[in-house]
């Protein structure tokens, strides 16, 4: 069974511009939610896809946006990149939505915005 | 709101020592609750969860945690630690409803001496 996978795993970006990142779900997951980390700090929820729509978003501007695809895969696009974008960006997938079941991550894309 | 509370931010202990890690949560009804941990540079691993039933869980690794719903805590405990359980350790809440939006607290990071 293959678990969460993301690219790239590390990224070097100056103010201005755009990024997207990128992230497989575990197989037979169809919900896939991103989390910001700044350093030093615990996760921020960024918002969650499921069935490919938006299903709930944390506190961050529209330029932070996303797209999940048929196969469940997901993107996180941030327009504009501030200096305070730089963090490590987490990818999770669970089974479903709506039902108690845990998240699970993978191994984070580490973006640095100069 | 939801929060989370981790009221240590760095804990040392000796190899061979018990363990335990603090999670105080604010939640309006019972909540999800959930422990991670993440070496340097990884993403997050469950360790443990609880959604309901018994209030004493068992996880990875050798931990176990306890909700107490009096106290709105969930302590992690290991009874002897090992050097490879140096890590950062996250506490998190999600709403009983579902399981969009974890909110996680600031970590525990944990050192293990000899």
């Amino acid at each position: 069974e293959t678990g969460v996978t993301q690219s790239p795993t590390h990224l070097i970006k100056t103010r201005g511009q755009q990024v997207t990142l990128r992230c497989s779900s575990q197989s037979g997951h169809n919900t896939v939610s991103w989390y910001q980390q700044a350093l030093g700090q615990g996760p921020q929820f960024i918002f969650q896809y499921y069935r490919e729509e938006e299903n709930g978003r944390g506190n961050f501007p529209p330029r932070f946006s996303g797209l999940q695809f048929p196969n469940y895969s997901s993107e996180l696009n941030v327009n504009a990149l501030e200096l305070d974008d730089s963090a490590l960006y987490l990818c999770a997938s669970s089974p479903t939505s709506g039902v108690p079941v845990a998240q699970y991550f993978g191994p984070g894309t580490r973006l640095l915005v100069l | 709101a939801q929060s989370v509370t981790q009221p240590d931010i760095h804990i040392t202990v000796s190899e061979g020592a018990s363990l335990e890690l603090r999670c105080n949560y604010s939640y309006g009804a019972t909540p999800y609750l959930f422990w991670y941990v993440q070496s340097p540079g990884q993403g997050l691993q469950l360790l443990l969860k609880y959604f309901s039933g018994d209030t004493l869980v068992q996880g990875i690794k050798g931990f176990e945690a306890e909700f107490k719903r009096s106290q709105s805590s969930f302590n992690l405990r290991k009874p002897s630690v090992h050097w490879s359980d140096a890590a950062e350790y996250f506490c998190a809440v999600g709403p009983n409803f579902g399981n969009e939006k974890l909110t996680f607290g600031t970590g525990t990071r944990l050192t293990i001496i000899p």
